[in-house]
């Protein structure tokens, strides 16, 4: 079954530094990918997701993510972070088979 | 408003009392689904639904049941909770299989099992 791995369960950056949130993921089969993003008390958003149409995915709030198949790679990027983007983000991996698997989560920390 | 509305956002209860975590999404969407978070672990999915009277189990369905009466209503009853499902609860749903749709996610229940 897919699985995915989130490097570090909390990664702290100082606003206007870069963003880097990583992922490694399992699968048996070419994956759907997605980042997921949980503001304090609120229910997951999508931030973007990976469908194979291109290994570069942009998605919302400046965050985009690079899928790399010989890494097993889908790590987020952000060029500078702002405050509001301190949150809880969430990888997930799905083989097409209605079984989404979310990663452990990673806090990201935005320092002033 | 597009939204995926679970209620209540907070409960106490004490072991061995049965109760329904209720969600309702007004999309019009077919799956729906119930996840658990922990610290460390993640979402792990507990049931899915693909349609109405159609529901499935996912990583987790012991002590859980669920139905899916109807197209927008998917309740989440724990029939004698203990404190190991202490946890808190989303319910979500999407336009299609959960393979390449965007999920929408309810804001989530706070559950303590006493």
């Amino acid at each position: 079954a897919q699985s995915v791995t989130q490097l570090g369960s909390h990664v702290s950056v100082s606003e206007g530094a870069l963003v880097l949130l990583r992922c490694n993921y399992s699968s048996s089969v070419p994956p759907y990918l997605f980042w997921y993003v949980q503001y304090p008390n609120q229910g997951l958003q999508l931030l973007l997701k990976y469908t194979s149409a291109a290994t570069l995915v942009k998605g919302i709030n400046g965050f985009e993510a690079e899928f790399k198949k010989s890494e097993t790679s889908f790590h987020l990027t952000k060029p500078s972070a702002h405050m509001s983007d301190a949150a809880e983000y969430f990888c997930a991996v799905s083989e097409g088979n209605n079984d989404m698997r979310f990663g452990a989560g990673t806090r990201l920390t935005v320092k002033p | 408003e597009a939204q995926v509305t679970q209620n209540p956002r907070y409960l106490i209860t004490v072991t061995g009392k049965k109760l329904t975590v209720t969600c309702s999404q007004n999309m019009n969407h077919e799956y729906m689904s119930w996840y658990r978070q922990d610290p460390g672990l993640g979402l792990r999915q507990i049931y899915y639904s693909m349609n109405v009277e159609v529901t499935d189990k996912g990583d987790v369905p012991e002590g859980y049941k669920v139905s899916r009466k109807e197209k927008r209503n998917f309740p989440l009853i724990l029939e004698s909770p203990s404190p190991n499902q202490t946890s808190l609860y989303f319910c979500a749903s999407s336009g299609g299989p959960a393979t390449n749709e965007k999920l929408f996610f309810g804001s989530g229940t706070q559950l303590s099992v006493l």
